[in-house]
C-alpha cells in the first residue's frame, strides 16, 4: 500500500526565484494538506484542498499558491523565494475534507541561498 | 493567541524509565487531538488519536494518551520507554466543525526525546 508521495526531496534555490512542489495522496483519499516545518518548531499550515477546490488556508502570503487536479494529486507553488522559505514543505493526505486523520509524506527540503 | 503548547522541548531518559509528555491546547469547544511521531530520518506518523468516546486513548508501540478536557490537556505517557522511542513527538489539535476547524492541524513545537541505554 503506497503511502503520500512527495518530489523532489531536496531542492536548492536562490532568492526571488520559483518553485513547485508535488504530492500525491494515498490511493481513495481526495483531500491534501500542505504544511511548512521550519526547524525546531511544528509543522505550519498552509492550505488545503478537497475535489480540486481551495477549503482552508493559513496565514501564509501570496506568492504561496496551490492547485489539486482530478487524480488528486496536488502541487504547491512559491513564488519571488526568501530565505525565510527555506523549511521541510509536507503534504498531507485524508479521505475526507473535515475532521480527519491526515497521513503525511516524507516531505520536500527546500532550502534557499 | 490560540495554540498547541508542548512544555517539554528535549527529554532524556534512560530505557525502562517511565515517560509523559505534556500538551495543553487553548481552544474552546469541541477538539480532535493527535498524537504524531517523527523518528530520525523518517516522516511524520500517527501516533494515537482523540476524536471522541473514552478519554483514554491507546496507541501503536504502547503508548496512550488521556484527554481531560476540564485541563485542556492530552498528555501522552508510556510506562516503560525503550530506545527505539527516540524521536521528535509532536502533539495536535483539530478544532470542531462549528468552531471553523475543518481539517486544519494545529502543531506544538514538538518534544524532542532521547532514551539512553
Amino acid at each position: 500500500d503506497t503511502g503520500v508521495t512527495q518530489s523532489p526531496t531536496h531542492l536548492i534555490k536562490t532568492r526571488g526565484q520559483q518553485v513547485t512542489l508535488r504530492c500525491s495522496p494515498i490511493s481513495g483519499h481526495k483531500s491534501v494538506s500542505w504544511y511548512q516545518q521550519v526547524l525546531g518548531q511544528g509543522p505550519q499550515f498552509i492550505f488545503q484542498y478537497y475535489e480540486k477546490e481551495e477549503r482552508g488556508r493559513g496565514n501564509f502570503p501570496d506568492r504561496f499558491s496551490a492547485r489539486q487536479f482530478p487524480n488528486y494529486s496536488s502541487e504547491l507553488n512559491v513564488n519571488a523565494l526568501l530565505l525565510g522559505d527555506s523549511a521541510l514543505y509536507l503534504c498531507a493526505s485524508s479521505f475526507s475534507r473535515i475532521q480527519e486523520t491526515q497521513y503525511f509524506g516524507p516531505g520536500t527540503r527546500l532550502l534557499v541561498l | 493567541a490560540q495554540s498547541v503548547s508542548q512544555h517539554n522541548h528535549h527529554v532524556i531518559l534512560s530505557e525502562a524509565a517511565s515517560l509523559e509528555l505534556g500538551c495543553n491546547y487553548s481552544y474552546g469547544g469541541t477538539v480532535n487531538l493527535f498524537w504524531y511521531v517523527q523518528y530520525p530520518g523518517q516522516h511524520l506518523q500517527l501516533l494515537l488519536k482523540y476524536f471522541s468516546g473514552d478519554p483514554l486513548v491507546k496507541g501503536i508501540k504502547g503508548f496512550e494518551a488521556e484527554f481531560i478536557k476540564s485541563k485542556f490537556s492530552f498528555n501522552l505517557r508510556k510506562p516503560s520507554v525503550q530506545w527505539s522511542d527516540t524521536a521528535e513527538y509532536f502533539c495536535a489539535v483539530i478544532r470542531g466543525i462549528l468552531t471553523g476547524g475543518g481539517n486544519k492541524l494545529t502543531f506544538g513545537t514538538g518534544t524532542q526525546l532521547k532514551v539512553e541505554l
